[in-house]
């Protein structure tokens, strides 16, 4: 069975410094990883993917994430951090086949508070 | 492109009653995920509706069921409200529901069961 880890309940980084949110994951196979945030009363919001190729993966706002396969690892990362980024983040992992369908496991999450 | 959509976004009910929420995806969009959200499980996968067979199933009971229309719209259905179902429904949708396809989210509807 698939599984993701979030190991920080909570990130706390002053503006303009870098921000490290961690996530590890478990799953047979070849992983398709995915990052999301999700602000307050609101749905998810699709960050990036990584299906295969380069382990940098750059995606939106500014964020991008470092696919480590000997650390089963997907840590999201961004070099400047905005007060505006300051959300929850989600990591999960696809699993799919053709007769079983689709479904995302997530990790609990990693709230991002980011102070001026 | 319109995002996708869910109605409606809050709901009251009461324990015992049945209630019926509604998810249209992006245009062209063919497969529905439903998962579950609450302060104390997290996001849960409920199922995945693809060209109207659902396809995948998670860990809930019968109670919660869920269709697809030939629109690709989809509902889900929850019967015998227990307290424990109040939570936020998410609805995502992909292309195909391939493991490359990225799953979009809708706003979600916050159900309250009292």
């Amino acid at each position: 069975a698939q599984s993701v880890a979030q190991p920080e309940d909570q990130v706390n980084v002053a503006e303009g410094n870098p921000l490290t949110v961690k996530c590890t994951y478990s799953v047979s196979g070849n992983p398709y990883l995915f990052w999301y945030v999700q602000y307050p009363n609101r749905g998810l919001q699709f960050l990036l993917k990584y299906i295969t190729g380069d382990n940098l993966v750059k995606g939106s706002y500014g964020f991008e994430a470092e696919f480590n396969k000997s650390q089963t690892s997907f840590h999201l990362k961004k070099p400047s951090a905005l007060v505006s980024d300051s959300a929850l983040y989600f990591c999960a992992v696809r699993v799919w086949g053709k007769s079983s369908g689709d479904k995302l496991t997530f990790g609990t999450g990693t709230r991002l508070a980011v102070r001026p | 492109k319109a995002g996708v959509t869910q109605t409606p976004r809050y709901l009251i009910k009461t324990r015992g009653q049945q209630v019926t929420l509604s998810c249209s995806p992006i245009s062209g969009h063919r497969s529905v995920s439903w998962y579950q959200q609450t302060p104390g499980q997290g996001l849960q996968f409920l199922f995945e509706y693809f060209s109207e067979t659902q396809r995948n199933k998670g860990n809930f009971p019968g109670r919660f069921s869920g269709r697809q229309f030939s629109n690709s719209r989809s509902e889900m259905n929850v019967s015998t409200l227990e307290l424990g179902d109040s939570a936020l429904y998410l609805c995502a949708s992909s292309l195909e529901g391939r493991g490359t396809d990225t799953q979009y989210f809708g706003p979600g509807t916050r159900l309250t069961v009292l």
